[in-house]
């Protein structure tokens, strides 16, 4: 079975572009959620998505969107880029909603440069 | 605001030492959960812990919940360089959703041949 796909890799980007990142979850997982790392404030929950609509959202300002597709897919938007938004952005997929013991199967990642 | 404390924050050991990674908060959880990460990769899910007291070996690696489910301990015998990695400890505090996990700061383990 395949893993949580995320896309690209990498990305360098200029303060004030966007920057759009990809997310596939592992087959059967309907579940998606979105997470910030940076070495000084570890792993942050941005949002998180269950048949297209999202179920929650961390603390992040507006310029950090999400939207979820009919067959689980996920992208996150980040628009007018700082420099402090360099990060690891994870993605992470889970089965079942419901259950108490959330297990979350993370991707490798996007590293975000902004230049 | 529920917050994971974990220590040490850095550990650098030669092989075949032992260590005991800590994971600390001043709130109860439901479960608790162990991951690693290696560079440039995601953290995989290590094992879930539930039951307060609850011990499950992995290995080489021995996890502990504490007894209040507040802490959880993560030993490794015999360290070998495949233990080098970021562990991150978190908490789930009840319900089905991926907010309501709460992650530790983590402790980057490195291992000396």
């Amino acid at each position: 079975k395949a893993g949580v796909t995320q896309t690209p890799r990498y990305l360098i980007k200029t303060r004030g572009q966007q920057v759009t990142l990809s997310c596939s979850p592992i087959s059967g997982h309907r579940s998606v959620s979105w997470y910030q790392q940076t070495p000084g404030q570890g792993l942050q929950f941005l949002f998180e998505y269950f048949s297209e609509t999202q179920r929650n959202k961390g603390n992040f300002p507006g310029r950090f969107s999400g939207r979820q597709f009919s067959n689980s897919r996920s992208e996150m938007n980040v628009s007018t880029l700082e420099l402090g938004d360099s990060a690891l952005y994870l993605c992470a997929s889970s089965l079942v909603v419901g259950a108490t013991n959330e297990k979350l199967f993370f991707g490798s990642g996007t590293q975000l440069s902004v230049l | 605001t529920q917050l994971l404390e974990q220590s040490p924050q850095f550990l650098s050991i030669q092989e075949g030492e032992n260590l005991t990674v800590y994971c600390n908060s001043s709130s109860v959880f439901s479960s608790l959960q162990w991951y690693r990460q290696e560079p440039g990769e995601g953290p995989v899910l290590l094992v879930t812990v539930v039951t307060g007291g609850e011990v499950k070996k992995l290995k080489r690696l021995t996890f502990q919940f504490g007894d209040a489910r507040k802490d959880s301990s993560l030993h490794i015998t015999a360290a070998q360089p495949g233990d080098t990695g970021l562990y991150l400890c978190a908490g789930a505090g009840g319900g089905s959703s991926a907010s309501k996990i709460i992650f530790g700061s983590g402790t980057r383990l490195s291992i000396r041949p």
